[in-house]
This record gives structure tokens, C-alpha cells and sequence, in this order.
């Protein structure tokens, strides 16, 4: 079964920093999602990413997908207290047109005003 | 408002009950899911759907049951075979290959 691995667990940053979160897969992606996630309450998408080398950004969030499909990195530029929260990333296991998710354990960001 | 809603937010459990957890979607999506998400860790598969009247075992199926008899509703049932049903449950929905999107989550607990 496919496994994502995601890093840093917790970050603290202060406001206006730049930071990064890594999500690495065991096999091959067909698609990765992020999401985020208030305690207590559903995901938000964020972005989808498909294609190998692949980039999308909104607003100060970037995520891309590795040449290799298998590496997925979220970065935000001048962090805010806005952007608290947990940043999951989800693989698609690509098959059928149902999508099946695995999840990695998340990343809890924390941004200190 | 077009999306999900999952009801009730908090829902608690006596042992050996069995509870229905809700989940209504108008987006007018044919797949829908349901995930188990425990304190700290990532979303587990529960069970999804992909047309009404069919629906698939997903990673962690035991204890649970579900039915999709129309196609903006596929509500859960945690049954008293499920030996740690405390969690937090979500239902979302999809269509054809594109995004997954989820409603706001159910609490339960077995008290």
C-alpha cells in the first residue's frame, strides 16, 4: 500500500517567515492533494497536482509536484497568522473514478503575530 | 449554499448501540467517501461510493455499514462491532476525476 510521509510534524514560525512543507510517497503519484484542516473541523482544498514538474500557486501558497512523482512540496511566502492550521497531502491511488485518498499524518503549522 | 453537510456534529455512544452518522451533499457529485481521522494522525478510508446503490469496503471497514439509495445522501452506520468507534468522521464527495471536497466533520464518542 502506498504511504506518505510528511515533514516537518509541527513547525512554529513567526509572522511575515517563509516556510516549507515536505510530502514524500513510497510509490509512484498519480495525483496529490492538499488540504487544510482547522481542529475540530473539515478540509479546505487547497490545490491539485498532477503532472510531473508540475507547479500551481494561490495567493502566497505554492505547491509542486517532483519530476519523479514522488515528492510534493506546499510553500507560503510572508507567512500569516491566517495560515494556521494542519496542511494534509493526500495521494490519489489511481484507480477507477472514485477518488481514493491515503493521507499522510499532517503538518501543524503554527504562526506566532 | 452548494455542499456537504454532515450531521450531528457531536454525537455520543453507550456500548453495544449503534449509531447513523448523516451525510447530504447537493453538488450533485456521483462518488462519495467516508474517513476516520484519529487525534494526530492522517484520514483512513471507511467506505466510498461511486454510483448510487454500489458502494466499496475502503481500508477500515470492520464495524461499519453504509448505503447510498440516492445520490446526495450516504450515511454511516459505526456499529456496536466496532471496537473503537471514538473519532472524528468525515464524509466527502466527488466528480469524475476531479477535486474531493469535504463536508465539516462529525464527532463521536462512545460513552
Amino acid at each position: 500500500s502506498q504511504e506518505l510521509e510528511q515533514s516537518p510534524q509541527s513547525l512554529i514560525v513567526q509572522e511575515g517567515k517563509n516556510l516549507t512543507i515536505n510530502c514524500t510517497s513510497s510509490k509512484t503519484l498519480y495525483g496529490l492533494y492538499w488540504y487544510k484542516q482547522k481542529y475540530g473541523e473539515g478540509l479546505i482544498f487547497l490545490m491539485m497536482l498532477q503532472k510531473g514538474g508540475e507547479e500551481k500557486s494561490h495567493e502566497k501558497i505554492t505547491a509542486k509536484l517532483d519530476e519523479k512523482k514522488q515528492q510534493s512540496s506546499l510553500h507560503i511566502t510572508a507567512s500569516q497568522p491566517s495560515h494556521a492550521g494542519t496542511y494534509l497531502c493526500g495521494a490519489d491511488r489511481g484507480s477507477g473514478s472514485a477518488r481514493q485518498l491515503t493521507f499522510g499524518s499532517g503538518t501543524q503549522l503554527t504562526v506566532l503575530p | 449554499d452548494g455542499g456537504i453537510t454532515q450531521s450531528p456534529k457531536y454525537l455520543f455512544r453507550k456500548e453495544g448501540q449503534n449509531v447513523t452518522l448523516s451525510c447530504e451533499q447537493n453538488l450533485n457529485h456521483d462518488a462519495m467517501y467516508w474517513y476516520r481521522q484519529d487525534p494526530g494522525q492522517g484520514l483512513r478510508l471507511i467506505y466510498y461510493s461511486q454510483i448510487v446503490n454500489d458502494f466499496q469496503k475502503g481500508d477500515i471497514a470492520e464495524g461499519y455499514s453504509v448505503s447510498r439509495e440516492k445520490k446526495e445522501s450516504f450515511p454511516l452506520t459505526v456499529t456496536s462491532a466496532q471496537k473503537n468507534p471514538t473519532a472524528f468522521y468525515l464524509c466527502a464527495s466527488s466528480s469524475g476525476g476531479n477535486t474531493i471536497y469535504f463536508g465539516e466533520g462529525s464527532w463521536l464518542t462512545v460513552v
